[in-house]
């Protein structure tokens, strides 16, 4: 089972780039990187996938290295509203080979004014 | 398109009573899954489906049941409630390829509270 470690929170000034770092030592050859942001009394939300190097999109980056042990999410220019929990998810296989996708404990971004 | 709807959005159960909730998704979505999160916890995956009329333990699937009769909905059923399940439920869904198979998209949440 592919298991992720992120740090359990971070603070961080407006205006500041922020990069949040998960470690998935036994990611399988097929798995993809994903990433969700869950404000409090919400259900998460997608922010981001990608399998190697990097990615962009009008929300994030995510820089894969090459041995794809690791992963990290860049939020440029954070604002208040990005205060939120956000979780770094690699394919689980369940029963029959079939993906149960299970989620590790996140970070807690705090940004602070 | 509405996405995934939960119902109910908010619940009170006495200890021992029974109650289902559901979950209904309009994205042709094979995948369904059932989480709990307790206050300030990460969720925890209870029961998945991977397509109409199977479904599989997640992580925590002991006093839970679940029935995925038709493909666009998912229901958990709680048979004897316990205080130790007060939580917020969410469902999701995915389309369940290999690139896909993480993408899901969330429900608005049901939280159950148990006396």
């Amino acid at each position: 089972l592919a298991k992720t470690t992120q740090p359990i929170s971070m603070d961080s000034y407006e205006g500041q780039e922020v990069n949040i770092t998960c470690s998935h030592n036994n990611i399988a050859t097929n798995d993809y990187i994903t990433w969700y942001q869950q404000f409090p009394s919400q259900g998460p939300r997608f922010i981001i996938q990608g399998y190697k190097t990097k990615v962009t999109n009008e929300v994030a980056s995510l820089f894969i290295p090459a041995d794809r042990k690791s992963s990290t999410l860049s939020l440029p220019r954070v604002s208040l509203s990005d205060t939120a929990v956000y979780y770094c998810l690699v394919g689980d296989r369940g029963s029959g080979g079939y993906q149960k996708v299970t989620f590790g404990t996140g970070t807690k971004l705090q940004v602070i004014p | 398109n509405a996405g995934v709807t939960q119902t109910p959005k908010f619940r009170v159960l006495k200890t021992g009573q029974s109650m289902t909730l559901l979950c209904a998704q309009d994205m042709n979505h094979e995948y369904m899954y059932w989480y709990r999160q307790d206050p300030g916890m990460g969720l925890r995956l209870i029961h998945y489906s991977v397509g109409e009329g199977t479904t599989a333990k997640g992580e925590v699937p002991d006093g839970y049941n679940v029935s995925r009769l038709k493909k666009q909905n998912f229901l958990l059923g709680l048979e004897s409630a316990a205080p130790s399940q007060t939580s917020v439920y969410f469902c999701a869904s995915s389309f369940g390829w290999d690139s896909g198979a993480n993408v899901l998209t969330f429900g608005a949440g049901s939280r159950l509270t148990v006396l």
